[in-house]
Formats: C-alpha cells, structure tokens, sequence
C-alpha cells in the first residue's frame, strides 16, 4: 500500500525558507510511473496547488507560487522535497504532499494518494 | 486564470440525496475531480473524471459534468458522508491544478 508521509519543521520565521520532505513508501519515484505534488490548506480554508515532480527533476509550479518555490527530488531516498522562501503569515497551512498523474495518462490530473499534512506555522 | 465556484453549505436529510454544484466557464469541456475531506483528514479522491469511482468508494457517490456546471450526488445520505466536498480541473497544457473553494455537506 503507497504511503506518503510529510516531515519538517512546524514553526518557521518571517522571511525565512519553509522546508518539507515528503517520504514515499509502498512504491518509487524512481520508477518514473507517476508525478508528485504538493497541495497547502491555511487554516479554515480551501486547498491550494502548489507544484508537481516527475523523478527526472522537471516541475511545474502554482504560477501565483512560482516566484518562491522549489520543488526537487531524491530517488535514491525516494523522496521529494519543497521549500517556499521568504514566508510570510499566509504561508501557514497545512502541507500535504501527494501522487499525481502517471506519465502514461498526462491528462489525468488527479491526486490519488495523500500524505496526512503537517501543519507550518509562520510566526517569530 | 480559471476559476470553480462551489456553494459555501449544503444540507440534506439523513437518507436523501444531496447534490453539490461546482461551476466553471465551459466546464464540460474538462475532467472534473472531487475530493472528500472530515475534519481532521486528508482529502481522498472520490470522483475522478467527471464520473468515475475509484475502488472503495461506494456507488451512492456519482457524478456528472456538462455545460457550465458539475454537480456530485450523494444518494442515501448517511451521517458519515458529512464533509467538506472539493471539485478540481487540471489542465495539462499548462500544468496547472485549479481547486473549488469547498462546500461542507451537514447531514440533518
């Protein structure tokens, strides 16, 4: 069963970078089949895109986000990673990570796994 | 940039259908997804284009998508169905993932 779990720090400052990995288990990134993504949630509101991998390091980002955003992968721990840069208090949310579509099937657009979230909380 | 309108609340009796709209300019030319999401939780992908299941998810779930509008129905509606109710469109020529605003389902 594919598991996806989020992991980093819960409390970052103003200015500063928010770092996440997310660590893939029950499947490979490295096999290429899928892309992976990163979704936010600020607190009470609604989900928000933010950008997806394929194993090969190509990404695609929110292009609200774009400016301050970095996807990037590790196969060989079977991770991805985000950091969001020059945080401010409406970067605090929920973070989750999650598989996207397979290579084969572009155009499906889903995210059919999802990581539980950690919550990022941007305050000095 | 695109944008999906969903109802902030629907509200449906305990055993009756609720529907949950999601409205888009010409949103029947796309694939339409939804997610559910309780309190507390990750969402899970309940529909995927326009009206597939994926495996676990019960048959009283359906959805439909044409001209301006793609509604969910929730048929029998139990207690357990209620949540926040998300629709999502990808456009994969640009590769942009655009989310509803989310409507909660209370289940009376």
């Amino acid at each position: 069963q594919l598991q996806l779990q989020e992991s980093g720090p819960g409390l970052v400052k103003p200015s500063e970078t928010l770092s996440l990995t997310c660590t893939v288990s029950g499947g490979s990134i490295g096999s290429g089949t899928y892309y992976w993504g990163w979704i936010r949630q600020p607190p009470g509101k609604g989900l928000e895109y933010i950008g997806i991998i394929y194993y090969s390091g190509s990404t695609y980002y929110n292009p609200s986000l774009k400016s301050r955003v970095t996807i990037s992968v590790d196969t060989s721990k079977n991770q991805f990673s985000l950091k969001v840069s020059s945080v401010t208090a409406a970067d605090t949310a929920v973070y989750y990570c999650a598989r996207h579509s397979p290579h084969y099937d572009w155009g499906r657009g889903t995210f059919d796994y999802w990581g539980q979230g950690t919550l990022v909380t941007v305050s000095s | 940039s695109y944008e999906l309108t969903q109802p902030l609340s629907v509200s449906v009796a305990l055993g009756q259908t609720a529907k949950i709209s999601c409205g888009g300019k010409n949103i029947g030319s796309k694939s339409v997804h939804w997610y559910q999401q309780k309190p507390g939780q990750a969402p899970v992908l309940v529909i995927y284009r326009d009206s597939n299941r994926p495996s676990g998810i019960p048959e009283r779930i359906s959805g439909s998508n044409s001209g301006n509008t793609a509604t969910l129905t929730i048929s029998r509606a139990q207690a357990g169905d209620e949540a926040d109710y998300y629709c999502q469109v990808w456009d994969s020529s640009t590769a942009i993932v655009v989310f509803g605003g989310g409507t909660k389902l209370t289940v009376l």
